[in-house]
């Protein structure tokens, strides 16, 4: 069993759409929690973070943790063509040799 | 927000040949710098964490040999190839976080392309 599992994909939806991506994990000593969008041929780039559980919002997008679950969301309002990007949660258990672990990514598409 | 910058964005390299990939943390001083490697729609792949100023720390299965790592200064972190072949092409991404960031949270790179001949 992975530590992180993310479903691939691809998650189509129309323009307006209220998308919801979510990542399991098994390891209870995660702690911090983030979501990248990563475009075609680039680099990832950081959307949210969240340490321990509860959510956060940032403009269209909402990050939640249920450490219970563990389980993580991010939803994202209104959806946008260009949203479309593979989005990846990661987490970790913090610092002093803890690493990141990544999601394998949800391909998302948003037609116009 | 925290800037890092790879160069070059592609390389393109005959088999048997070195390239050299930097990787600069632009507006801040970068202590631990990550490098990746990401195959067509797959996720990243950690290869090596480096410290400033100390030697990489290498993830099991890959070859320190063939992938140099240097993180000289707060701003700077090198990957080299070292005699490429065609099974080495791919996306190489690096990352970073420092001073000033909060914990794990990692800035990226855009990436480099390597395709070897």
């Amino acid at each position: 069993q992975k530590e992180v599992e993310q479903d691939p994909g691809p998650l189509s939806v129309p323009e307006g759409a209220i998308v919801s991506l979510n990542c399991t994990y098994s390891n209870s000593a995660f702690q911090y929690f983030m979501w990248y969008r990563q475009y075609s041929r680039k680099g990832p780039e950081l959307l949210m973070y969240t340490y321990s559980s509860g959510n956060k919002e940032d403009g269209r997008f909402t990050a939640q943790v249920d450490k219970s679950s563990k389980y993580i969301s991010l939803f994202i309002r209104d959806s946008q063509p260009s949203d479309s990007a593979t989005y990846l949660c990661a987490m970790s258990a913090g610092t002093g040799g803890f690493k990141t672990i990544f999601g394998a990514g949800t391909r998302l598409f948003v037609k116009a | 927000g925290a800037v890092v910058s790879q160069h070059p964005s592609w390389v393109i390299c005959k088999s048997g040949t070195s390239v050299k990939i930097e990787c600069r943390s632009l507006d801040f001083q970068a202590t631990t710098m990550f490098w990746y490697r990401q195959f067509p729609k797959q996720s990243l792949m950690l290869m090596a964490t480096s410290n400033e100023g100390s030697k990489a720390t290498y993830e099991q299965g890959v070859e320190k040999d063939k992938f140099l790592i240097n993180h000289a200064s707060l701003t700077l972190s090198t990957l080299t190839v070292t005699s490429a072949h065609p099974e080495d092409s791919s996306f190489y991404i690096c990352s970073a976080t420092g001073v000033g960031q909060k914990v794990n949270e990692q800035f990226f790179g855009p990436g480099t392309r390597l395709t070897v001949l």
